[in-house]
């Protein structure tokens, strides 16, 4: 059963960059698109970006100056960049797998990450 | 961007009453794209539903989506106390994902 795992800071200084990896348990990279979505407190899910196995990515544009994600598949994990931070950027940040049909790949979200509550405070 | 608009934002029923959430999207997307997913608080988003109408692995059969163009639609035929929950619908049929805002399902 495949399972997500992330992990990184919680509490970060405004302006320091927000660093997240999330590690594959029991499956491949290959064919799949990988997320980062977060949750303000309160609020409702907003998509930060994706990438797939072979590196290609797309970005949240209000987000895209600022964000990097990258796939290592040597390790079974992908991570997430998210640099100037600021208290706008405190949520709970899940990483995602995407969906597979026989044929093609999707960008929903079949498989989350227990999620990390990172904290943006001076 | 594509904009989602759930409605309502709360609805308010009973254990055993029928649920209709509403998804509105800015542009018509094709029903391959559209997913909606169940959130209970402190637990990460559960996909139930994706390419419109198909369920996800282990989705009891109480949940049905439906819709096309613009209009998308999640039923809960007999709502179970664990059915109380947030939804948010998303489409991903654009390079960029977006979410709807959610509508919240309590207990009346």
């Amino acid at each position: 059963q495949v399972q997500l795992q992330q992990w990184g800071a919680g509490l970060l200084k405004p302006s320091e960059t927000l660093s997240l990896t999330c590690a594959v348990y029991g499956g491949s990279l290959n064919n799949y698109y990988w997320s980062w979505v977060r949750q303000a407190p309160g609020k409702g899910l907003e998509w930060i970006g994706d990438v797939n196995h072979g590196g290609g990515t797309n970005y949240n544009p209000s987000l895209k100056s600022r964000v990097t994600i990258s796939v290592d598949t040597s390790k079974s994990q992908f991570s997430l960049k998210l640099s100037s931070v600021t208290a706008a950027d405190t949520a709970v940040y899940y990483c995602a797998r995407g969906g597979c049909s026989t044929t093609r790949c999707y960008k929903n979200h079949e498989l989350w990450g227990q999620g990390i509550l990172v904290t943006v405070s001076s | 961007e594509i904009v989602l608009t759930q409605s309502p934002g709360t609805l308010s029923l009973s254990p055993g009453e029928r649920a209709s959430l509403s998804c509105r999207a800015s542009q018509s997307i094709s029903s391959t794209y559209i997913a909606w997913y169940q959130q209970k608080p402190g637990q990460a988003p559960r996909l139930l539903i994706y390419g419109a109408s198909s369920r996800a692995t282990g989705i009891p059969d109480r949940f049905s989506g439906s819709g096309s163009g613009t209009d998308f639609t999640l039923t809960i035929s007999r709502l179970e106390p664990e059915d109380f929950a947030v939804y948010y619908c998303q489409q991903y049929g654009s390079s960029e994902v977006t979410f709807g805002g959610g509508t919240k399902v309590e207990i009346k």
